[in-house]
């Protein structure tokens, strides 16, 4: 079946634009997180959704930052006014319920600000 | 913030060589320990899910170890390939389980 898609996959931006990022989870997941990945680091935990409950947000790294699941599918992560520091490699990941141990990845969104 | 630590960095070695990596994780409110293969240009795919102490788990020539008293979890790959070539991440899940803390990854490179 399908797996987790990401788009754009490359995304170039000028510092202080805003840029969307999208993901699609498999179809029937209902928990899905964002990461992200800079050059050298690990993979840092942006925000976690489940189901209809509250999102935990408390990885987003500045009020910049900001997501949304819609109809517990698709969820969007918005950049405004983006800097140098946010270029990264973003991952979304998809698991079927709360407390399971599978998380399937996306292939990423790779933006550049410059 | 659960400090997660994979050592070392980055290993060179030649195709045949054993080797293996550390990841280092809390040993308080443990619920799972995974492990992760990351090629490039490729979405990061899961290579096991540990939640026991002692627990060791094998996929061919890769095999992993447990150990959730002193926070370690241990993966050996046996006779690398150009294949095995990747970014190896562990992940910690701790027990209330909203995140998965990943480590900053071990980058291998086998040569042929």
């Amino acid at each position: 079946g399908a797996g987790v898609s990401q788009s754009p996959s490359n995304k170039v931006t000028e510092k202080g634009k805003d840029v969307e990022l999208r993901c699609d989870p498999i179809s029937g997941h209902t928990a899905l997180y964002w990461y992200r990945q800079s050059l050298g680091q690990g993979l840092e935990f942006l925000i976690y959704f489940q189901g209809n409950s509250a999102p935990d947000k408390s990885g987003l790294p500045s009020d910049r930052f900001s997501a949304e699941r819609t109809g517990g599918s698709v969820s969007t992560l918005t950049i405004q006014r983006t800097q140098q520091e946010d270029s990264a490699v973003y991952l979304c990941a998809s698991s079927p319920n709360r407390g399971s141990y599978e998380q399937y990845f996306g292939p990423g969104t790779r933006l550049t600000v410059t | 913030i659960l400090n997660v630590e994979q050592s070392p960095q980055s290993l060179h070695v030649q195709e045949g060589d054993s080797t293996n990596f550390t990841c280092s994780f809390p040993s308080s409110n443990f619920y799972a320990l995974h492990w992760y293969r990351w090629e490039t240009a490729k979405s990061p795919e899961a290579l096991f899910v540990m939640t026991l102490n002692g627990d060791e788990k094998k996929k061919g020539r890769i095999s992993a170890t447990l150990n959730t008293k002193e926070g370690y979890s241990y993966l050996y790959i046996k006779g690398s390939q150009p294949e095995d070539s990747a970014t190896y991440l562990c992940a910690f899940s701790a027990y209330n389980f909203n995140k998965f803390y990943f480590g900053s990854g071990t980058k291998l490179n086998v040569k042929p």
